[in-house]
Order: C-alpha cells, then sequence, then structure tokens
C-alpha cells in the first residue's frame, strides 16, 4: 500500500516551453502532496506544499509564476514548470501525505528527471 | 527553525560488518517524528525506520536500529550485517505535526554509504 507515481519519469524539452508532471497516489486519499527539487549529490528541496483544493504553500525563493502546482483531487497534483530553461534542469520528486491520523508520514514518487536543452 | 545536521558525507563499510551514520537536529519542539531515508542509484526514497520522539524505545527494522537520544537530539542509524544492497544516499529526517496538519520534512545532506565486498 501507499503507492505514489509519478510521470513522465524522464523528459526533454526545448528552453521556453512548459511541461507538466504528474504525481498520483494510487491506492490511497491524499490530503497533501508535497514538491521537491534535487540537484546531483545533494539532498531534496522542498519547493511547495499542496493541500487538496487549496492554493499551493511556496517556500521562499521558489518562484509561483515558474512552478504551478495543482492538487485538483486526493489523488492527483501536477507541478508545470513555465517557459523552462536550462537552469530548471533537476529532478523532481513529489510525495502525498496519509489521512490526517499519520500526516507526519510521505510517501513517495519515483521522481521526473527535467532536462531543458 | 528546526535544522537536520549529517556530518559524514561519505562512509564505507565492509560488507556483513556494521557500520553507524550519524545525525542530530535542532529544534523547540516536544513532540515530532525522526526518519531515515534510503535513496538508491534509482533514486526513489525508501523509508528505512521512524522514531516517535515520544517514544522511549529505540526503533528497530530487522537489520536496521536507532540510537535515540532525545535529550542531545542525536538520531544514529546502525546498519548490522551490511549487505551490497545496503549502498545507497542516506538521509535523515525530521517531521512534526502542528495544528494546521501536515508538516514539511526537513533533510539533512545526506551521507553515502558504500559496501565493500
Amino acid at each position: 500500500g501507499a503507492v505514489v507515481s509519478q510521470h513522465p519519469s524522464w523528459v526533454i524539452c526545448k528552453s521556453g516551453t512548459s511541461v507538466k508532471i504528474e504525481c498520483r497516489s494510487l491506492d490511497f486519499q491524499a490530503t497533501t502532496m508535497f514538491w521537491y527539487r534535487q540537484f546531483p549529490k545533494q539532498s531534496l528541496m522542498l519547493m511547495a506544499t499542496s493541500n487538496e483544493g487549496s492554493k499551493a504553500t511556496y517556500e521562499q525563493g521558489v518562484e509561483k509564476d515558474k512552478f504551478l502546482i495543482n492538487h485538483a483531487s486526493l489523488t492527483l497534483s501536477t507541478l508545470t514548470v513555465t517557459s523552462a530553461h536550462p537552469e530548471d534542469s533537476s529532478f523532481y520528486i513529489c510525495s502525498a501525505s496519509w489521512l490526517p491520523i499519520r500526516s507526519y508520514e510521505q510517501y513517495f514518487g519515483p521522481g521526473t528527471r527535467l532536462t531543458v536543452t | 527553525a528546526q535544522t537536520v545536521t549529517q556530518s559524514q558525507p561519505e562512509m564505507s563499510v565492509q560488507e556483513a560488518e556494521t557500520v553507524t551514520l550519524s545525525c542530530t537536529y535542532d529544534t523547540s519542539e516536544s513532540d515530532y517524528y525522526l526518519f531515515w531515508y534510503k535513496q538508491p542509484p534509482s533514486r526513489q526514497m525508501i523509508l528505512v525506520i521512524r522514531q516517535e520522539a515520544y517514544k522511549q524505545q529505540n526503533a528497530t527494522e530487522n537489520r536496521f536500529s536507532v540510537n535515540f537520544q532525545k535529550a542531545a537530539k542525536s538520531f544514529s542509524l546502525k546498519i548490522s550485517d551490511s549487505q551490497l544492497g545496503d549502498a545507497a544516499m542516506y538521509f535523515c529526517a525530521y517531521s512534526f505535526e502542528s495544528n494546521f496538519g501536515n508538516e514539511k520534512l526537513t533533510f539533512g545532506t545526506g551521507t553515502r554509504l558504500t559496501i565493500i565486498p
């Protein structure tokens, strides 16, 4: 149980285009989803937290207009990188939180590698 | 603000031996959660072990155990009978549950563990 999927696993896009990454909780309802960014050989950096049906809360320094997050349902959150540039190339990981009684635990997706050329 | 420190960027251990990874944290909360996550080359984050701060007993999961010292704010991971499959990046992480619901994970910088055959 508690499986989180991400799609696509790897995407290459041209500079200036937008790309959408999907994060789905497959067998549970995710009241909260988190989006992380990870550079090579570095730790995970939280970008934003999203609750179903409400606006995402972005971490300091993360551009809201560049990284659009939508959490439309209890099983799906999307991250759209708008007008992508090479510096946006990174590994993006989502995680999902269980029901409130176990909200401290997060289940991670397998990640999406974004390459902007 | 909560911080998590992993002072060992890299560690190595002989196969079948025991290794301990260190982690310290800083928080003003009295009730919180600590985690060790493993990130193998596939980059899928895998929960290794979890410790609730209110529990005095150290958590154990098969070959993995922790030494939780609440007063010292220390949370080390011991891996016994190391196996080749244990080779990965290990992240220590902290979280707490507030009145606002789901709270974010704060990660350490990671320790890369190499297993020597």
